[in-house]
């Protein structure tokens, strides 16, 4: 089992609609939680940075973690055609910066 | 522009050749990092490195290797002894206990 899980997808879904984006993990050690939005052929680029659990809203994307239930998502609201990309969730237990585990990425498709 | 620049963009090996990637960053960042990417799989690290002159192995650094002269500058050698090289390469850097940032890769093939 991947300490890491997340649904490759991909995901479709009509322009407009909020999308829900998740990973579960194994490690309970894991408190700092990153999302990253990767383009193709591009690298990653970091969307929401979240330390321990709650929620953190920015613009139309929310961030939240539920350490009880080791799961985290992304949510995104009004969902625009530009969102179409895959969404890496990244963590770590030590550092924000360091010895991060990444999930396979979920591929999101947003049709006009 | 603060960034962090990939180069070059595509790349080719032969068999039995060393290349070399590039990776500079003006972002002032003390630690920087090597990944690399297969086709829906996540990242995986090869090396980072948190201070100059100091690095340390990732979870794939066999055939791989590394310097770090600079604070700018961490370069990757894709070795022959790679035997399976053809990756998308991604190099990131972030400053102490923040998230780290991307450059834009560089994708390796062989001929």
């Amino acid at each position: 089992q991947k300490e890491v899980e997340q649904d490759p997808g991909p995901l479709s879904v009509p322009e407009g609609a909020i999308v829900s984006l998740n990973c579960t993990y194994s490690n309970s050690a894991f408190q700092y939680f990153m999302w990253y939005r990767q383009y193709s052929r591009k690298g990653p680029e970091l969307l929401m940075y979240t330390y321990s659990s709650g929620n953190k809203e920015d613009g139309r994307f929310t961030a939240q973690v539920d350490k009880s239930s080791k799961y985290i998502s992304l949510f995104i609201r009004d969902s625009q055609p530009s969102d179409s990309a895959t969404y890496l969730c990244a963590m770590s237990a030590y550092n924000a910066g360091n010895m991060l585990t990444f999930g396979g990425g979920t591929r999101l498709m947003v049709k006009p | 522009d603060g960034g962090i620049t990939q180069s070059p963009k595509y790349l080719f090996r032969k068999e039995g050749q060393n290349v070399t990637l590039s990776c500079e960053q003006n972002l002032n960042h003390d630690a920087m990092y090597w990944y690399r990417q297969d086709p829906g799989q996540g990242l995986r690290l090869i090396y980072y490195s948190q201070i100059v002159n100091d690095f340390q192995k990732g979870d794939i650094a066999e055939g791989y290797s590394v310097s770090r002269e600079k604070k700018e500058s961490f370069p990757l050698t894709v070795t022959s002894a790679q035997k399976n090289p053809t990756a998308f390469y991604l190099c990131a850097s972030s400053p102490n206990n923040q998230p780290q940032h991307f450059g834009d890769g560089t994708r390796l093939s062989i001929l």
